[in-house]
């Protein structure tokens, strides 16, 4: 039972466009989403983060977009470059110290 | 500020063998989770630790335990080692654990089990 959802394996993008990683989850009671990557052979690294009581956190070249509705967040890099290339984990926690709950990764690559 | 520590970053065990690894928090850091991944099935939740006492726990074997020590330092340990243990097994801190803490991984401890 996957509490959090990352349909895309991987996507294809090219240097200099938008890149659109999607996450879904089911757990209503999540309050905190975050966004990781990860490089082979290195631990996750936190990129940016977004609190239930927003729909937009931005840093840099990067943001991300919340729909409480729809249970469904995204991070969106503009423009992508090819350092990008990761696989990217969504990550979402309930209230009080629950662990953080991760979806499967994106594997994005930023083609030249 | 020293980011989490893991050691060591590479091992190979045999079946049966057990294994321990290390994990030292960022400083200031008193919540220590320690998360599995293995190919195709993303971060999973193994333990939390915080001020010394386990607050949360995966759904794993209890083959898998840690512990925690009062610098916050942790330690996981693996007994009767299987081939599906192989992994790499990720260490990270928060302040407190709470909701709203990011959590900071370390690089990782590559475990091969033969």
């Amino acid at each position: 039972d996957q509490q959090v959802k990352q349909n895309s394996p991987s996507l294809s993008v090219q240097e200099g466009r938008i890149s659109i990683l999607n996450c879904d989850y089911t757990n209503s009671m999540f309050d905190y989403f975050l966004w990781y990557k990860k490089y082979p052979a290195e631990g996750p690294t936190f990129l940016i983060s977004i609190s239930s009581i927003k729909d937009k956190n931005e840093d840099g070249r990067f943001t991300v977009f919340l729909n409480k509705s729809a249970k469904h967040l995204s991070l969106h890099i503009v423009p992508s470059q090819p350092g990008d290339s990761a696989v990217y984990f969504c990550a979402a926690s309930s209230p009080g110290n629950t662990p953080l709950v991760f979806g499967k990764g994106t594997r994005l690559s930023v083609i030249a | 500020k020293a980011g989490v520590t893991q050691t060591p970053r590479y091992l190979i065990k045999t079946r049966g063998q057990q294994v321990t690894l290390s994990c030292s928090p960022i400083s200031g850091h008193r919540s220590v989770s320690w998360y599995q991944q293995t190919p195709g099935q993303g971060l999973q939740f193994l333990f939390e630790y915080f001020s010394e006492t386990q607050r949360n726990k995966g759904n794993f074997p209890g083959r898998f335990s840690g512990r925690q020590f009062s610098n916050s330092r942790s330690e996981m340990n693996v007994s009767t080692l299987e081939l599906g243990d192989s992994a790499l097994y990720l260490c990270a801190s928060s302040p407190t654990g709470d909701t709203g803490n990011t959590i900071y991984f370390g690089e990782g401890s590559w475990l091969t089990v033969v």
